[in-house]
């Protein structure tokens, strides 16, 4: 199957800082990349989605100027979170399709996700 | 938007019992429903999926049925096997614009305890 990857796997920062996170599509062209927050034993909420070139899509009360998203390539699409404070410490997972319309779905392939802890 | 509810939270069967896990939707205008497999600290796993146009959808010990007219779907897992703790999430697929759109929704999972 398609395979996505993730970098870093864990981050620890300072509050403050900022934070990048990558999500790589390895043996595919990535039309879609999703990012997705996850609070521990919580679901998977929705953060962006992002087509490559074009500005991501934001979900309703997420903060564009906070969660940056650049989809620069069909391979690459990257979360920068800005000024990282506390409350931002989360599982950040991303998936990525690859266009293929099978039956009017695109199947997502996940990344393994980024652990991120904000001191 | 969609809104995605999903029963039980916990859930904990005997080794070999089986296991059934029940999601609702609200938005009529989803077609596609996935099941996904998520182990601690890791990424989501597609298990199995079911289409709007289809009723029911078996594969080995693993089954999804859909009611459209009532708006759920339902997971069911026979003859468990300690490997299948994990938690399970529902999710709905939504086009409401056509292509470009297109969003997952994610129930808010069943952790699921096969006790030995």
């Amino acid at each position: 199957g398609a395979v996505v990857s993730q970098h870093p796997s864990w981050v620890i920062c300072k509050s403050g800082t900022s934070v990048k996170i990558e999500c790589r599509s390895l043996d595919f062209q990535a039309t879609t990349m999703f990012w997705y927050r996850q609070f521990p034993k919580q679901s998977l909420m929705l953060m962006a989605t992002s087509n490559e070139g074009s500005k991501a899509t934001y979900e309703q009360g997420v903060e564009k100027d906070k969660f940056l998203i650049n989809h620069a390539s069909l391979t690459l699409s990257t979360l920068t979170v800005t000024s990282a404070h506390p409350e931002d410490s989360s599982f950040y997972i991303c998936s990525a399709s690859a266009g293929q319309r099978i039956a009017g779905f695109d199947e997502q392939f996940f990344g393994p996700g980024t652990r991120l802890t904000v001191l | 938007g969609e809104n995605v509810e999903q029963h039980p939270s916990t859930l904990s069967v005997q080794e070999g019992d089986s296991a059934v896990i029940k999601c609702t939707y609200s938005d009529s205008a989803s077609n596609y429903f996935p099941w996904y497999k998520q182990e601690l600290g890791k990424r989501p796993q597609l298990i199995i999926d079911i289409r709007s146009n289809v009723g029911e959808k078996k594969d080995q010990r693993i089954a999804v049925t859909l009611n459209k007219t009532a708006k759920h779907f339902s997971l069911h897992i026979t003859e468990t096997q300690p490997e299948d703790s994990a938690v399970y999430f529902c999710a709905a697929w939504r086009s409401p614009l056509g292509f470009g759109n297109e969003k997952l929704t994610f129930g808010t999972g069943t952790r699921l305890t096969i006790i030995p």
